[in-house]
């Protein structure tokens, strides 16, 4: 099975600060990565998927690069309001749909 | 508005079984691929098991095979969860999601998960 890495396991950033999460598969995926936010308590949320496509009604301060192993998570400008976990999520050809162990962001 | 209610969440024995539910609304259910993921307390989120649009397949992570059953039954807008065996590391919050895309959406079959209910709490525990 494909595992899914991500780094760093949290961090700490200033608001307004620039926010860069990687996640790594270990084969190639090509770009069939999707990205979750988890805030404290809640729900799971689509952030972005294939790669790099962005969910309706998510801020554009959110993108998604990357293709086959390597992906990157970016925030350009942190808010308070983006306080979470952040989870990739690999789902090319057959299960299991294998989520990355998360980044933790918060406020500095 | 799509919604998905999960119930059946409960406090039980390890060796035991139980059976969860996930009502869903405000989308044609049978269009649409969907998936258990589970949370232990604490930790991750780990994918559980996913199902066809239909029913004719199924998919299992390799820690529940031959113990978790997935159904639907479409005529009910609802989707469950058989878990047989219960064990303490099955303790969890249980997800059920939507598959994003529609079954005819495209020929990859495979989608991120658009939708998720509030979960449902299992507590495998003597």
């Amino acid at each position: 099975d494909i595992q899914m890495t991500q780094s760093p396991s949290s961090l700490s950033a200033s608001v307004g600060d620039r926010v860069t999460i990687t996640c790594r598969a270990s084969q190639g995926i090509s770009n069939y990565l999707a990205w979750y936010q988890q805030k404290p308590g809640k729900v799971p949320k689509l952030l972005i998927y294939a790669a790099s496509t962005l969910q309706s009604g998510v801020p554009s301060r959110f993108s998604g690069s990357g293709s086959g192993t390597d992906f990157t998570l970016t925030i350009s400008s942190l808010q308070p309001e983006d306080v979470a976990t952040y989870y990739c999520q690999k789902y090319n050809s057959a299960p299991p749909f294998t989520f990355g162990p998360g980044t933790k962001v918060d406020i500095k | 508005e799509v919604q998905l209610v999960e119930s059946g969440g409960v406090v039980v024995q390890p060796g035991g079984s139980l059976r969860l539910s996930c009502a869903a609304s405000g989308f044609t259910f049978d269009d649409y691929a969907m998936h258990w993921v589970r949370q232990a307390p604490g930790k991750g989120l780990e994918w559980v098991s996913l199902i066809s649009w239909d029913g004719g397949s199924t998919y299992y992570a390799d820690s529940v095979k031959g113990r978790f059953t997935i159904s639907r039954d479409n005529s009910k807008n609802s989707l469950y969860l058989q878990m047989n065996s219960l064990r303490a590391e099955d303790t969890a919050l249980y997800y059920c999601a939507k598959a994003k895309h529609t079954y005819y959406y495209d020929s990859s079959g495979y989608y991120p998960f658009d939708y998720w209910g509030q979960g449902t709490l299992v507590t495998v525990s003597s």
